[in-house]
């Protein structure tokens, strides 16, 4: 059974950084692509970055390209999406999720919520 | 990017009744988009993608159509538990975009 588990989530003053981590089980981690996602609070969905099994690809959204940047570990089965320059509208649970057709996320974790506030 | 135009936004429908709900690219995205399904306060739920192939586990009663630029999810039969929101997406080019969302709910 796929399983991933975000964390890192919390409060956080604007400008201020946040690193969140993606635990996943179940699957041989090295050979999907993951990506973050994120929603604001009683908005919509809003897909945040992306990588590869082996790390060499990363595409970003606009609003968070030059803030944001998407890592994997391998060998921990984990991802990270390390936040800087955070600003108020990026306050939205942020999931994790497992690509298992040509960047079809069938497989999601329960999200981690990230508040920007003073 | 691609944008993607939901509509309706909210469809009061009763138990039993069908639902038709639609989607609209900016562009052409060939067959690439696909249908979520979200409660409050859970994740969304894969249910179509690439327009028609529905998503393991997903009941027959959910189908999906369309190619290029209009597409619809369609409820043959609403369940009580089939009301929520719904959001398509396209993978057609990055960033990988969602439209507003279509709010199923009872009448």
């Amino acid at each position: 059974e796929v399983q991933l588990l975000e964390s890192g989530g919390g409060l956080v003053q604007p400008g201020g950084s946040l690193r969140l981590s993606c635990a996943a089980s179940g699957f041989t981690f090295s050979s999907y692509a993951l990506s973050w996602f994120r929603q604001a609070p009683g908005k919509g969905l809003e897909w945040v970055s992306g990588i590869s099994g082996n790390g060499g690809f990363t595409p970003y959204a606009d609003s968070v390209k030059g803030r944001f940047t998407i890592s994997r570990d391998n060998s921990k089965n984990t991802l990270y999406l390390e936040m800087s320059s955070l600003r108020a509208d990026d306050t939205a649970v942020y999931y994790c999720a497992k690509d298992f057709y040509y960047s079809w996320y069938i497989d999601w974790g329960q999200g981690t919520l990230v508040t920007v506030s003073s | 990017d691609i944008v993607l135009t939901q509509s309706p936004a909210t469809l009061s429908l009763s138990p039993g009744e069908r639902a038709t709900l639609s989607c609209r690219a900016s562009q052409s995205i060939s067959n690439y988009l696909g249908w979520f399904q979200q409660k409050p306060g859970q994740a969304p739920r894969l249910l179509i993608y690439d327009a028609s192939n529905r998503a393991t586990g997903i009941p027959a009663r959910f189908s999906g159509s369309g190619s290029g630029t209009d597409f619809t999810l369609t409820i043959s039969s609403l369940e009580p538990e089939d009301f929520a929101v719904y959001y398509c997406q396209q993978r057609s080019n990055w960033p990988l975009t969602f439209g507003g969302g279509t709010k199923v709910e009872i009448k």
